[in-house]
């Protein structure tokens, strides 16, 4: 079974509209922290925002904030009023055993999500 | 502060040819990471190295892929013998020991295998 799902392999939105990428994931692990990583045309990997699962509030930067709900597994990105900057590929990511300092922190990274910003 | 600097940017060589891919972490992460990115596997983890400790190498696909990371600090991944299927982009990342820092990456290395 994958641990991280991002169902939506593109979306679209326009330009100044607020917009969700799914991200579902799948651990049995108490301690984890999740990710989500933006990669422009140019290749980077830039880090938006981070959420560990025993935080009690939903974590926000900026124009971006995660709909964490531990129930369901889901670690959905909300962008608000979109740029046409935003333009890209978004992945949602894992990193389990957080706490235990077991394992390595390596990533398990989702398919990702191609948003394309409309003017 | 400079970012994770990785070189080359591209690399071009024919099947068979081994091949040394260098990361130069950001200064002051002890943890790097190895990740192979693909159109048809996605991202992929390949190889963690933390201060001394000996490197986490569950992720490498084959004998043919190895690292070493000298000093604590730059890293070099080398695949002998490459194969076509080896064609990617091969991205370091490094961060705090800490388990809720983010991972920090570089531009990546394009590799193509003729």
């Amino acid at each position: 079974a994958q641990k991280i799902t991002q169902t939506q392999p593109g979306m679209f939105v326009q330009e100044k509209e607020a917009v969700t990428l799914d991200c579902t994931y799948d651990t049995s692990d108490p301690s984890y922290g999740l990710f989500w990583y933006k990669q422009p045309s140019s290749g980077e990997m830039i880090f938006l925002i981070y959420q560990g699962s025993y935080d009690q509030q939903n974590a926000t930067e900026g124009r971006y904030s995660l709909n964490f709900q531990k129930a369901r597994k889901s670690a959905n990105l909300v962008i608000s009023a979109s740029q046409l900057g935003d333009s890209a590929m978004y992945f949602c990511a894992m990193r389990e055993s957080l706490y235990s300092g077991a394992g390595s922190y390596q990533l398990t990274f989702g398919k990702g999500t191609k948003l394309s910003v409309i003017p | 502060g400079a970012g994770v600097s990785q070189s080359p940017s591209n690399k071009v060589t024919e099947k068979g040819k081994d091949v040394e891919l260098r990361c130069d972490p950001i200064s002051g992460h002890t943890a790097l990471y190895w990740y192979r990115q693909s159109l048809g596997q996605g991202l992929e983890f390949l190889i963690y190295f933390q201060g001394n400790s000996a490197p986490d190498k569950s992720g490498l696909p084959s004998d043919r892929f190895s690292a070493e990371r000298t000093g604590g600090s730059v890293s070099t991944l080398t695949i002998q013998r490459t194969q076509q299927e080896d064609s990617a982009v091969y991205l370091c990342a490094s961060s705090f020991r800490d388990s809720n820092q983010p991972q920090h990456f570089g531009d990546g290395t394009r590799l193509s295998i003729l």
